[in-house]
């Protein structure tokens, strides 16, 4: 499967604190995503980063992208209760295939 | 801009009957894509259509099937339910060939008895 593995499945925290889920793919992506499901409803882009790039910083979101080991991982800092969603990673090929892991949950505790 | 509608928002079927779902993509998009999403297996990708024709494939039986038609509405059909096929169905848009990003649905939510 070249799906994208979302690691951990879920992560519960506090307000205030930072939350860092990690990605990992099979072979050489054009680019990696990050999008955000809030309770059952549609996927929300939040950052993308090429596979040129190393990090990227969007707001509170920084993205960091480990070609040699197939890696990504997102941190999102200062969390807020309204971050609490699912999120997933999606590995772009050949520009338009795109394969979505299983997501990780975030809970952020008031 | 309206976004991605995707119609209906929930569906009760029972098995052995068929069902079809409907998704308006972003005026000027003219990918759409289709998703399936379940606890346990996460999104799947099952087809995606650009002008008029399907690009893309997943691996789904043949009892899956999309169009799209010149307005690039998109429509997938799901026949012989099986209870399995209870899923939240995502349809995505995209503007032009190889653009990036992926503007999503609310989703159709299918419950299959």
């Amino acid at each position: 499967s070249q799906q994208g593995e979302e690691d951990p499945q879920a992560l519960s925290i506090q307000e205030g604190e930072n939350a860092t889920m990690n990605c990992s793919y099979k072979t050489s992506i054009n680019n990696l995503q990050w999008y955000r499901q809030n309770s059952g409803r549609g996927l929300v882009h939040l950052i993308l980063i090429r596979s040129n790039e190393r990090e990227k910083h969007s707001g509170r979101l920084r993205v960091t992208l480990d070609t040699s080991k197939k890696s990504s991982s997102l941190l999102i800092t200062a969390s807020r209760a309204a971050d609490t969603a699912s999120y997933f990673c999606a590995a772009i090929y050949n520009f338009n295939k795109f394969y979505f892991g299983s997501g990780t949950k975030l809970n952020v505790k008031p | 801009k309206a976004g991605v509608t995707q119609t209906p928002r929930y569906l009760i079927k029972t098995r052995g009957q068929q069902v079809t779902l409907s998704c308006s993509p972003i005026s000027g998009h003219r990918s759409v894509s289709w998703y399936q999403q379940t606890p346990g297996q996460g999104l799947q990708f099952l087809f995606e259509y650009f002008s008029e024709t399907q690009r893309n494939k997943g691996n789904f039986p043949g009892r899956f099937s999309g169009r799209q038609f010149s307005n690039s509405r998109s429509e997938m059909n799901v026949s012989t339910l099986e209870l399995g096929d209870s899923a939240l169905y995502l349809c995505a848009s995209r503007h032009i060939e190889f653009q990036e990003t992926q503007y999503f649905g609310p989703g159709t939510r299918l419950l299959v008895l």
